[in-house]
């Protein structure tokens, strides 16, 4: 069974970058069969999706945060990696990362992290 | 793209049935849409996917059979059957909007068992 490992660090500053990284156990990040997203939940709120990248490197992001966002994977390392820059105490959250399966009725967030919380707080 | 609309809050005695409702916004009947399970502490867990009918493919890995799930019109439900303690926590639904183009889920329910 796939699991998804979130890793970095618990505080940053605002105005900083947030970075953190997704370690895959399991299954390959290399496989065609899936992307691989980031979501948060930040406090008392929903989830919210930041985006996707595929193995190849192609990316597709939530647009309200696609201007600070960047995605990317390190197949050597079966891992994938979430910046986002110049953050403020609304980025406070639990970050999420997740497998995404592709089938004939969608999309679906099939196996999750445990997720980890990122404060901005300086 | 779609809102989902979810109640803040449900409970049931350990068990007995209970359905958690998701509402789409007008003009979304044809979505479906995904629930998942949060124990707390956890990261989510796919349950199952409904349409504007019954289940859309297989649940999720584990999940047992007292969860189900319906859809119709606006509305998707997911009932639990024989309520155990451990089925206490948040359930999300989520939705799939433009075919992977975005991804969008509702506010959580918050399941308590009595």
């Amino acid at each position: 069974q796939v699991q998804l490992q979130e890793s970095g660090p618990g505080v940053v500053k605002p105005s900083e970058t947030l970075s953190l990284t997704c370690t895959v156990s399991g299954g390959s990040v290399s496989s065609s069969s899936y992307y691989w997203s980031w979501i948060r939940q930040s406090p008392g709120k929903g989830l919210e999706w930041i985006g996707f990248i595929f193995y190849i490197g192609s990316t597709n992001y939530n647009p309200l945060l696609k201007s600070r966002v960047t995605i990317s994977v390190d197949t050597s390392k079966n891992q994938f990696s979430l910046r986002l820059s110049s953050v403020t105490a609304a980025d406070t959250a639990i970050y999420y990362c997740a497998r995404l399966k592709g089938s004939n009725w969608g999309y679906t967030h099939d196996f999750w992290g445990q997720g980890t919380l990122v404060t901005v707080s300086s | 793209q779609p809102v989902l609309t979810q109640p803040p809050s449900a409970s049931a005695s350990l068990g007995a049935s209970v359905t958690l409702t998701c509402t789409l916004t007008s003009g979304y009947s044809n979505y479906k849409v995904d629930w998942y399970q949060q124990r707390p502490g956890k990261g989510p867990r796919f349950v199952m996917r409904v349409g504007s009918g019954e289940i859309v493919g297989s649940r999720g890995e584990g999940i047992p059979d007292r969860f189900s799930a319906l859809g119709s019109g606006l509305n998707r439900s997911l009932t639990i059957k024989n309520i155990q303690e451990d089925d206490e926590g948040d359930y999300h639904c989520g939705a799939d909007h433009a075919n992977g183009n975005n991804f969008v889920f509702g506010g959580g329910t918050k399941l308590t068992v009595l």
